[in-house]
């Protein structure tokens, strides 16, 4: 089954310990990219991979590091949260040259800084 | 900034009754896509228009595209229980040296029997 797979779904953590949430996709996917949902504010984007070692920043990337050694897999990386960093975190890959085809999701992890 | 809004933030209605949603932008784009999302969980795509295209249809789904009012509507006819949910427009605007998604703040609709 085609799927964008997050861990953990749920995390609660304390201010300035460094935490990594895991994103792996099984569709061979060139494109992915990490999006923070709050409310009021929708979904904005922290950071986006266009393929192996290439990331780029997105709306929100203060406080947030990625990688992509492989091409499955998109950590997103806390090095010292903030409860400000609290918030639904989605994954999202893509098949596209760029985002223009549908973006498939994660089902979320939702994380508490305290 | 967000490059789209959706318009209404809410909306309430009855079973089988049409439900529109609007979103508008504010940069070019080369596509327009519509997802939903059930409370809480991983957005799920809807619909994709691309610029060059005025309508599109889908099943119940109806969207529509006028770029020279940077503005998209979404229709979805004879609602059920069911589409309860958010729904959230997304652009595909050329950022720097490739293109990336933003997403609006999003329509929550709630039908009821």
């Amino acid at each position: 089954e085609a799927q964008v797979t997050q861990n953990p779904r749920y995390l609660i953590t304390v201010t300035g310990k460094k935490l990594t949430v895991t994103c792996s996709q099984n569709m061979n996917h060139e494109y992915m990219s990490w999006y923070r949902q709050d409310p009021g504010l929708g979904l904005r984007q922290i950071y986006y991979s266009m393929n192996v070692e290439v990331t780029d920043k997105g709306d929100v990337p203060e406080g947030y590091k990625v990688s992509r050694k492989e091409k499955r897999n998109f950590p997103l990386i806390l090095e010292s949260p903030s409860p400000n960093q609290t918030s639904l975190y989605f994954c999202a890959s893509n098949p596209g040259q760029g985002w223009d085809t549908e973006a498939f999701f994660g089902q979320g992890t939702r994380l508490t800084v305290v | 900034s967000q490059q789209g809004e959706e318009d209404p933030q809410a909306l309430s209605i009855q079973e089988g009754e049409n439900a529109t949603m609007n979103c508008s932008y504010k940069t070019s784009i080369n596509n327009l896509q519509w997802y939903r999302q059930n409370s809480g969980r991983g957005l799920v795509h809807l619909i994709l228009i691309r610029s060059n295209e005025r309508e599109k249809h889908s099943g119940r789904l109806r969207v529509t595209l006028d770029t020279s009012k940077k503005s998209s509507s979404l229709l979805i006819t004879a609602s059920r229980a069911a589409d309860t949910a958010s729904y959230f427009c997304a652009t595909d605007a050329y950022g720097g040296t490739a293109s990336k998604l933003t997403f609006g703040t999003g329509t929550r609709l709630q039908v009821t029997l």
